[in-house]
């Protein structure tokens, strides 16, 4: 969808690199959030955050940092990257859970 | 057990087949509940929510029994373009405005 934009749409980074994604919505909604997703598993909830500057740890946040300082930006850090990061990242948006969650066109990360 | 179960699958149906998926939830106290469609590479979309009383959005029926924490979804006269992966979610009271996804339930139409 046009409201949600995600940063870059691939890349390739080398194990021990910090990598940051970029998740930019123009729908002013509160809520936002990073998933990833690997055959297997599914989505799992990295981390999301409630509004400006509050964030909280999903189920599978470890190497992961995330920071919100503006409604419309939501930063993915993985501080040094790993080859178990390698993954599809998605970014989510949503104004309240009972809308559902609109989703950003997705990150194909590989950490060589 | 895990929060939100489905069948992964694949259902393989010849077009105009009418094909059915099931999901259950582990926690009695959810209050969302939604189909997601996500075709290959490409993300989630939002299909239709699933309300209490049932409800229907041309082709598809998505039907709620918290009795049995159970919703299914019913896909009549099947089309190539339907071929997907169904998610079923559900959002944990617990979590607040967090949702969990099922892993997905492929389909595949043929002609």
């Amino acid at each position: 969808d046009a409201g949600i934009t995600q940063s870059p749409r691939h890349k390739v980074t080398e194990t021990g690199t910090p990598v940051t994604l970029r998740c930019h919505q123009t729908e002013n909604h509160r809520y936002m959030y990073w998933y990833r997703q690997d055959p297997g598993h599914g989505l799992r909830l990295i981390h999301y955050s409630y509004g400006v500057k509050d964030t909280d740890k999903g189920e599978v946040s470890d190497g992961y940092s995330v920071s919100r300082s503006k409604t419309e930006d939501f930063l993915l850090t993985l501080e040094s990257a790993t080859s178990s990061q390698t993954s599809v990242y998605f970014c989510a948006i949503s104004e309240g859970v009972a809308d559902g969650y609109t989703f950003g066109s997705g990150t194909r990360l590989t950490v060589v | 057990r895990k929060e939100v179960e489905q069948d992964p699958g694949p259902f393989n149906v010849p077009e105009g087949a009418t094909v059915a998926f099931n999901c259950t939830y582990s926690n009695s106290a959810s209050q969302s509940f939604f189909w997601y469609r996500q075709d290959c590479r490409k993300e989630p979309k939002l299909l239709m929510s699933v309300y209490s009383s049932g409800n229907e959005d041309g082709r598809f029926t998505a039907q709620l029994n918290r009795a049995s924490q159970y919703i299914s979804l019913l896909i009549r006269d099947s089309k190539l373009s339907d071929s997907a992966t169904y998610l079923c979610v559900v959002n944990m009271r617990t979590d607040g405005n967090k949702l969990v996804f099922g892993a997905g339930t492929i389909l595949r139409v043929k002609s």
